[in-house]
């Protein structure tokens, strides 16, 4: 079965540092990744997304992650964090069905100013 | 593209009612559909998935006769929670895949979500 595990429950940083979340999976093939970030009472966006090819995939608000088979990881990074990115996160693997997710438990981001 | 448009986004409603929620896929056809529920500070646990035209797949422990899904047509899906209590009081969202036009992957992409309360 397909688990997704985010160590991290909630992380704070500085507006204009650098952040990495962290995401493991444990999945049978090759996942299908996803980094979704949820505001408060909202539904969710799509951050970035990996089916194959390059392992270092861009995402929008300037987001990026990197796929690491032999770690089975796919850590979220940005490399200066804005107030407006305080939300909370999501990582998901996707069966190679692609008709369902498993997502971890979240990382609720703050942002201090 | 790819948008799925979910309402409502509020409800409140009386213990023992029913309580309908949409989701509509706007731009593409979505032969199947999600629907999570979300607790407060938890992460989203799948419920069901609901495929055009044919019974929805329900997880271990989600009562069917309960969350009455439909899928009648490529581009509507409805829960309906039935009897409701306060503690179906909860974050419900769906989610469906699209496949993008022309070469590529598609994804999941997710309504907004019901924010739905039962008193």
């Amino acid at each position: 079965a397909q688990s997704v595990t985010q160590p991290d429950i909630h992380i704070t940083v500085s507006e204009g540092a650098s952040l990495e979340l962290r995401c493991n999976y444990s999945y049978g093939a090759t996942p299908y990744l996803f980094w979704y970030v949820q505001s408060p009472g909202q539904g969710l966006q799509l951050l970035l997304k990996y089916f194959s090819g390059d392992t270092l995939v861009q995402g929008i608000k300037g987001f990026e992650a990197e796929f690491k088979r032999s770690q089975s990881s796919f850590n979220l990074r940005k490399p200066s964090v804005h107030w407006s990115d305080a939300a909370e996160y999501f990582c998901a693997v996707g069966n190679n069905a692609g008709n369902m997710l498993t997502f971890g438990g979240g990382t609720r981001l703050m942002v201090k100013p | 593209g790819a948008v799925v448009s979910q309402h409502p986004s509020r409800v409140i409603c009386k213990s023992g009612t029913s309580v309908k929620i949409e989701c509509r896929s706007l731009d593409f056809q979505a032969t199947t559909m999600f629907w999570y529920r979300q607790f407060p500070k938890q992460s989203l646990m799948l419920m069901a998935t609901s495929n055009e035209g044919s019974k929805a797949t329900y997880e271990q422990g989600v009562e069917k006769d309960k969350f009455l899904i439909n899928h009648a047509s490529l581009t509507l899906s409805t829960l309906t929670v039935t009897s409701a209590h306060p503690e179906d009081s909860s974050f419900y969202i769906c989610s469906a895949i699209f496949l993008p036009k022309g070469q590529g992957r598609g994804g999941y992409t997710f309504g907004s979500g019901t924010r739905l309360t039962v008193v």
